[in-house]
């Protein structure tokens, strides 16, 4: 049962345009939503993160819009850049699991010149 | 600087083998887990640990053992590999919500 659906699998936006990826959640338990970035070769590393008591939260060109009645949280990335190109995941956890987190299948992201 | 590191950083083994991954974090975390990235599935869950001496299953813990004997260190090990635990392994630790994660192994099992 997978608990955190990301869409799309994959995403090619060109340099300057807005890359959207999105996630729904099922388990109303879950209070900590960040979005990981990975590059090639590499660990995974937080980008943003959201806790459900806002509805949108901005780190430069990076936003997480979050939608708790429909479950789900997407990210925004303004102004894409080639630099952004990596896998990016969301995940979800609840309070009181030591940060277990419940990652999405991830979203490949590419951005051209 | 603090940091997680894992070894070796690629690995190919034979069907039946017993290997072990090492995972070393110098950030004093008390949350360490191991995860499975493949194509289409994300990053799975192994097994984590809470603290020394604490051990937990995850989502796909078959074929898989961890233990705890000191802050630093959870080293993963497969008993008798088999093909479909071809894969790339990370390991992350934790104190709070954020997860750092190491590099990466990748294990083939021929």
């Amino acid at each position: 049962q997978q608990q955190v659906k990301q869409s799309p699998q994959s995403l090619i936006v060109q340099k300057g345009g807005i890359s959207i990826i999105n996630c729904a959640y099922e388990n109303t338990a879950f209070d900590y939503f960040p979005w990981y970035q990975q590059f090639p070769g590499k660990g995974p590393a937080l980008l943003i993160a959201i806790r459900p008591d806002v509805s949108e939260k901005k780190e430069g060109r990076f936003t997480i819009s979050f939608n708790k009645s429909a479950k789900q949280f997407s990210l925004h990335i303004m102004d894409s850049q080639p630099g952004d190109s990596a896998t990016y995941f969301c995940a979800a956890s609840k309070t009181g699991t030591a940060s277990k987190l419940t990652f999405g299948t991830g979203t490949r992201l590419q951005v051209t010149l | 600087d603090a940091e997680i590191t894992q070894s070796p950083r690629h690995k190919i083994t034979e069907t039946g083998r017993q290997v072990t991954l090492a995972c070393h974090q110098t950030w004093n975390h008390n949350n360490m887990f191991w995860y499975r990235q493949d194509l289409g599935h994300g990053l799975r869950l192994i097994h984590y640990s809470y603290g020394v001496h604490d051990t937990n299953k995850g989502e796909v813990s078959d074929g898989y053992s961890v233990s705890r004997s000191n802050t630093e260190d959870l080293p993963l090990t497969l008993e008798s590999a088999a093909s479909s635990q071809t894969s790339v392994y990370f390991c992350a630790s934790s104190e709070k919500h954020e997860q750092f994660f190491g590099p990466g192994t990748r294990l083939t099992v021929l």
